[in-house]
Parts: C-alpha cells; sequence; structure tokens
C-alpha cells in the first residue's frame, strides 16, 4: 500500500512567485492535514480536511496560503506570494478516522521550501 | 509559551548508553503519542499512551505516561545507531489535530 506522497520534495522559489505544493494521500483516508515546520519551530498544525470540505482552517498563518481538495482524493496548498518568513517543511499526513480518536496518522516526507 | 516542552533538546551518546527523554505540560491530556522522524522522513508513530501511570514497551523503547497525565517519558536500552533521529512528543487538544513538542535530537555514535 502507497503511503502519503508529497510533490515537489523540494522547491526553491524567490519572494512573490506562487508555489503549489501537492499531497497525495493514503487510499481511502477521508482525513487529510497539512502540518508546517519552521526553521527552529515546532511542527504546526495548518488545516485539517475531511473528505473535500475544510473542517477546520485555524492554523492558516494568513491569505497568502490557499488549500484545496477537490473531489476528496489529492490536495494542494498554495503560497502566493511567498514570503521569506514561510520557508520551511510542510507535512501532509491523512487518516481513516479522526486523530482525537487516538488513531494513528500517516505522514509523508514532507515538502522542503525555501524561499530566497 | 510551548504546551509541551521536550527535554533535552541534544542528545549524543554512544551505542549501548541507556537514556531518557522528557515530554512535559501544565495541562492534562486524554492522550499522547510519541514519534520518531529521521532525516528526509516524516514523523511515524511508535505509540499512543491513554491510561495515567501506563507503561508500554516497543522492543528497547520504553514509554511512560505520568500519573497525572501530564507528561510523559521515553527510555531507550542499549541505545543503536539506528535509533537516531528526531523523537517527538503529540498531543490532540480537542481540535482533532496534534500539537508537537519541538523534539529531542538524538544522535547514537557508533
Amino acid at each position: 500500500e502507497a503511503g502519503v506522497t508529497q510533490f515537489p520534495s523540494h522547491s526553491v522559489i524567490e519572494k512573490g512567485q506562487t508555489v503549489t505544493l501537492r499531497c497525495d494521500p493514503i487510499s481511502g483516508h477521508d482525513n487529510l492535514y497539512w502540518y508546517r515546520r519552521v526553521m527552529g519551530k515546532e511542527i504546526k498544525f495548518l488545516l485539517h480536511f475531511v473528505k473535500e470540505s475544510k473542517q477546520d482552517e485555524s492554523g492558516m498563518p494568513n491569505n497568502r496560503f490557499l488549500a484545496e481538495r477537490t473531489g476528496g482524493t489529492y490536495s494542494t496548498l498554495k503560497v502566493q506570494p511567498a514570503e521569506l518568513e514561510d520557508s520551511g517543511v510542510y507535512f501532509c499526513a491523512s487518516s481513516p478516522q479522526l486523530v482525537s480518536s487516538g488513531n494513528t496518522i500517516y505522514f509523508g516526507e514532507g515538502s522542503w521550501l525555501t524561499v530566497v | 509559551t510551548q504546551l509541551l516542552e521536550q527535554s533535552p533538546q541534544f542528545l549524543s551518546i554512544q551505542e549501548g548508553e541507556n537514556l531518557t527523554v522528557y515530554c512535559n505540560s501544565s495541562s492534562v491530556f486524554s492522550s499522547l503519542q510519541w514519534y520518531r522522524q529521521e532525516p528526509g522522513e516524516g514523523p511515524v508513530l511508535l505509540v499512543t499512551v491513554v491510561t495515567g501511570g501506563e507503561v508500554k514497551k516497543l522492543k528497547r523503547l520504553t514509554f511512560q505516561f505520568g500519573d497525572a497525565r501530564k507528561d510523559s517519558s521515553l527510555h531507550i536500552t542499549a541505545a543503536q545507531p539506528g535509533d537516531t533521529g528526531l523523537y517527538l512528543c503529540a498531543v490532540d487538544t480537542g481540535r482533532r489535530a496534534l500539537t508537537f513538542g519541538s523534539g529531542t535530537r538524538l544522535q547514537v555514535q557508533p
């Protein structure tokens, strides 16, 4: 069974440009999460989808970030325009059931974003 | 202030040594998870502890949840180079999303 896959694995862009990160969750997992780790900080929650619906986007830093999950399968996270402080590792994760149930959540390898 | 404080931040030991890392909070949690993250990978769940005082073992790794469910420890016996990685504790704060500690970075030298 394929795990959570993320693309691209690494991206270097200039300040002001746009980057779109993609996440393919494990097949059949309704719950999809985006997390981010910026330099020197802990991994922080960005948002949570259940199928195609956004359940919680309270962690999104500002309106330069837009996440979508059309059709309830893969998800994209777009940063437009990118700023220097957006540099970090963006993790996608999926789970068949809610995290609050104590169930396992599976993380992708992350997309490393460097804004210069 | 962070919800979860992990200590130590960094630990470098020799193969065969024992070690304990800690995850502390002033809040009470219904459960707590431990993850290991290796370079270039995402976090991988090691264990979930639920009951106060609970002890779980995973080969040479022993996890304990504090009696008051505010803290947890991870003890590794006879560490191996394969144990090298970032150890993270995480809790669900009721938002159906995980809150992570900043992690303990462990380096086991052969």
